[in-house]
């Protein structure tokens, strides 16, 4: 079946502007992650949903950052007013129940670029 | 310091060579150790699963975890140019969230 699309591919803004970057997770997928990779760096976790349970947003780095998941399935992640250094790529994950080891299914994620 | 320590490389060998990949972390809660191998432009994709410590083998690829080191090694045998990517460990403490290392960037030369 399908995997788990992100749009857009690509996003260039100015610094100060909101961005929407989303995720389609795999059909009947219930958990859903989003993270961030810098240049040489690792994936930063940034948040999780599962079902209808209250989202982890341990990992969003500001209250600049939000996101949502409607009727469990796609997810939007916000970033508002922009700075250069919210450029990275983001990544988004979901995978069958969010259970322990679990594999994670990416998708080719959003390349972020603030100017 | 970082749970997870990865050496970012590069690291470009010939092909054909065997490859040593290596995390060492430090929490000794992690029970679950993967490798994730990401093509550029790409999102990682599942490479290796091992459930605390011991071997695991698959084809080319084989995995480590000695946890009484802390230390987990991927080992790719007869190395092609199609393996040239980055390689990310990522370990779980038991419930959703993994903790990755800066990933590794191996360069296989023809």
């Amino acid at each position: 079946g399908a995997g788990v699309s992100q749009s857009p591919s690509n996003k260039v803004t100015e610094k100060g502007k909101d961005v929407e970057l989303r995720c389609d997770p795999i059909s009947g997928h219930t958990a859903l992650y989003w993270y961030r990779q810098s240049l040489g760096q690792g994936l930063e976790f940034l948040i999780y949903f599962q079902g209808n349970s209250a989202p982890d947003k341990s990992g969003l780095p500001s209250d600049r950052f939000s996101a949502e998941r409607t009727g469990g399935s796609v997810s939007t992640l916000t970033i508002q007013r922009t700075q250069q250094e919210d450029s990275a790529v983001y990544l988004c994950a979901s995978s069958a129940s969010g259970g322990a080891g679990e594999t994670q299914y990416f998708g080719p994620g959003t390349r972020l670029l603030v100017l | 310091q970082k749970e997870v320590e990865q050496d970012p490389g590069p690291l470009s060998v010939p092909e054909g060579a065997i490859v040593s990949l290596n995390c060492t972390y430090s929490n000794s809660a992690f029970q679950y150790f993967m490798w994730y191998r990401q093509y550029s432009r790409k999102g990682p994709e599942l490479l290796m699963y091992t459930y605390s410590s011991g071997n695991k083998e698959d084809g080319r690829f084989t995995a480590q975890v000695d946890k009484s080191s802390k230390y987990i090694s991927l080992f790719i045998r007869d190395s092609q140019p199609s393996d040239s990517a980055t390689y990310l460990c990522a370990m779980d403490k038991s419930n959703y969230q993994l903790i990755w290392g800066a990933g590794t960037k191996l360069i296989i030369k023809p």
